[in-house]
């Protein structure tokens, strides 16, 4: 199992962006893959989740109508994406997939998100 | 949802047996076995160290256990080791079909 995403972005306060997290190693249809922020110095915050198969899609009430999860399931990854970026959203941003005991058991390695106002 | 509530910090000798706490409510921690620790090394990715309350995941060595009573859930870390050191974070599944992690420990070995 595997999860890799983009090393860094830089953008500035206003713009749009969507960062990938290509999935391989296991059936990407059947694992619902989360995201996870964490500010810098700070925990982990739970953002959201999403079931490839279906495109069914929860989120945490702190990130509802913040952000967007989707998947491309022709090429097993998800996304993570922002319309309308804030100097709050520096981060670092991790996908995580849920196994069947409800555990995040695979991360990949983040990432960092720094957006300038 | 409220994130779970942890120590800021514990620290523990080398041979030490430490536990971390993490409190949430009945609607979660409280309510589900879904109850699942993670380790943070300084500037990693988190590992899962715990899942379903006391049940290690591959390669965790057996000195690391976890338990729950009520709303509270623990991790116990027995014969502490210099790699131990790292950030350790709770995370439950809620009543409201999601999941919140606790605001983390810093476990400091002397």
């Amino acid at each position: 199992v595997q999860l890799v995403q983009t090393g860094a972005e830089v953008k500035k306060a206003g713009e749009s962006l969507k960062i990938p997290c290509q999935a391989s190693g296991y059936t990407f249809d059947t694992y619902w893959i989360g995201w996870v922020r964490q500010k810098p110095g700070k925990g982990l915050e739970w953002m959201g989740i999403i079931f490839p198969r279906d495109s069914d899609t929860r989120y945490s009430p702190s990130f509802q109508g913040q952000v967007t999860i989707s998947v491309d399931r022709s090429i097993t990854t998800a996304y993570l994406q922002w319309t309308t970026l804030k100097a709050s959203d520096t981060a670092i941003y991790y996908c995580t997939r849920l196994n069947d005991s409800n555990a995040f058991d695979f991360w990949a390695q983040g990432t960092m998100v720094t957006v300038s106002s | 949802q409220s994130a779970l509530t942890q120590p800021a910090s514990v620290s523990g000798s080398l041979g030490q047996t430490i536990t971390i706490s993490c409190t949430g409510t009945s609607n979660d921690v409280g309510g589900y076995n879904y109850i699942s620790w993670y380790q943070q090394p300084p500037g990693k990715a988190p590992k899962l160290v715990i899942f379903e309350v006391s049940d290690r995941a591959s390669g965790i060595p057996s000195r690391f256990s976890g338990s729950k009573s009520g709303n509270t859930a623990s991790l116990t870390i027995s014969g502490l080791q210099a790699e131990d050191e790292a950030d350790y974070f709770c995370c439950s599944y809620t009543s409201s079909n999601i999941w919140v992690f606790g605001g983390g420990t810093k476990l400091t070995v002397l």
